[in-house]
């Protein structure tokens, strides 16, 4: 089974500092993919990658980066946390061309003090 | 418009009864309308899913049901048990490999 593996379960972070999300696949998926997911909001896009140095934004992409040096690792980066950040993270990847069935990790749950 | 509005935003069933969750999108252009659970403390993962020129998708107890001229889905769990709580997300594709998400419905099966 693939497996998408999140680095933490819980992180709390204070308001201002720089956070890194980690995400790390190993079945050699082309597309990676990171949402949060708020309640009532559903999930929303905040970057997906379809290859090594690649990324393009999605719907919610204001206050974040992304990194993906290495085809099995996508970062996720808040530059200056903000409360409003606080969320459960989620991060995806899907086969290509066969990019249908998203496998997601467990998530991060971010808080922001 | 890059949307997907679920109902309800949670449900309560009892064991054997019929779970009914609803999804409508204005997009005409989404191609692959895919549904996920979640249970606790884990991510979702891929349910079901529907292409739109199928009305029907039947695997197991749980079945979609697609009507493409009220652009509307849904998703029925027949004979609800209770290891079927959890939540659930229906979602469509666009582009080449995004998908948007509903809102999410908690459904909670009595026993």
């Amino acid at each position: 089974d693939v497996k998408v593996t999140q680095s933490s379960r819980y992180l709390v972070k204070r308001t201002g500092e720089k956070v890194f999300l980690e995400c790390v696949q190993d079945m050699d998926h082309e597309n990676m993919f990171w949402y949060r997911q708020d309640p009532g909001l559903g999930l929303r896009l905040i970057y997906f990658s379809y290859d090594v140095k690649m990324k393009e934004k999605g719907d919610i992409p204001e206050g974040y980066s992304v990194s993906r040096e290495k085809k099995e690792r996508f970062s996720l980066i808040l530059e200056s946390a903000s409360t409003n950040q606080t969320s459960m993270y989620l991060c995806a990847s899907s086969l290509y061309p066969d990019n249908y069935g998203y496998t997601f990790g467990s998530g991060t749950r971010l808080t922001v003090v | 418009q890059q949307q997907v509005k679920q109902s309800p935003q949670s449900l309560i069933v009892q064991k054997g009864g019929i779970s009914i969750i609803n999804c409508a999108y204005e997009n005409t252009a989404f191609d692959y309308f895919p549904w996920y659970q979640q249970f606790p403390g884990k991510g979702p993962a891929l349910l079901i899913a529907i292409r739109p020129d199928v009305s029907e998708k039947k695997e197991g107890r749980f079945t979609i049901s697609f009507n493409k001229s009220a652009k509307q889905f849904s998703l029925h769990i027949m004979d609800s048990q209770p290891g079927d709580s959890a939540t659930y997300f229906c979602a469509a594709k666009y582009g080449a490999q995004k998908l948007v998400f509903g809102q999410g419905t908690r459904l909670t099966i009595n026993p």
